[in-house]
């Protein structure tokens, strides 16, 4: 029972350069979420899916895109990347905010 | 726009003591608020949450608190243990412990317990 996990744990890009971060959860939850978090800063919700199949916008959703492409799985697409979106990005699964699990973090450099 | 601000980046503690984590907000609608627990190199962790109609909420060593009218919460760890080295996450929501769709959560307290 791996909980959430996300691939990969470290990435560099250059600006301008795509990627997918990959998120699966293997708890049957609905609910699915994509966080950042910058230094000095808290965690700040990116995108949403409520259920297999729906996607909505949270906090700070600019330059980003997501999939739900199952009920385990909900990935997140930087189309172009920009030295902002140097963070570390967290998903996690979970129907209740005292059940939100995390997954241990994607580390992405953009330079 | 940081809703939920915890002002101490750190804190040091020696075991066995109490330790006491703070944290202020600002949206008077938040109605439930959550402590994470975080280690290096992992997610954070739901530590204990309480709902706006309580102002107390114990489990085991950790107790939160929450003064509506001074829109804060703390959170008391009695005794501390080097186990609980860690960041402290304040977090809080609109629509209570359903919905997750806008919890704000606060920059973190790096907390280190001293053998």
């Amino acid at each position: 029972n791996a909980g959430v996990t996300q691939t990969p744990k470290f990435q560099v890009l250059k600006t301008g350069q795509s990627m997918t971060l990959q998120c699966a959860q293997d708890m049957n939850h609905n609910s699915m979420y994509w966080y950042r978090q910058d230094p000095g800063m808290g965690l700040r919700l990116i995108y949403y899916s409520a259920s297999e199949g729906t996607t909505d916008k949270g906090e700070v959703p600019n330059g980003y895109n997501v999939s739900r492409l199952n009920k385990r799985e909900f990935s997140l697409r930087l189309e172009s990347a920009a030295p902002s979106q140097t963070s570390v990005y967290f998903c996690a699964a979970g129907d209740s905010l005292y059940e939100q699990y995390f997954g241990p973090g994607t580390r992405l450099t953009v330079t | 726009d940081q809703q939920v601000k915890q002002n101490s980046p750190s804190l040091s503690v020696q075991e066995g003591r109490i330790s006491i984590l703070n944290c202020d907000y600002t949206n008077s609608m938040f109605d439930y608020f959550l402590w994470y627990k975080k280690y290096p190199a992992e997610g954070p962790t739901f530590l204990i949450s309480i709902s706006s109609i309580k102002d107390k909420n114990e489990d085991g060593r950790f107790t939160v608190f929450l003064n509506k009218s001074a829109k804060h919460l703390s959170l008391h760890i009695v005794p501390s243990q080097p186990g609980d080295s860690a960041v402290y996450f304040c977090a809080a929501s609109v629509g209570g412990s359903y919905n997750n769709n806008d919890m704000r959560f606060g920059a973190g307290t790096r907390l280190t317990v001293k053998p």
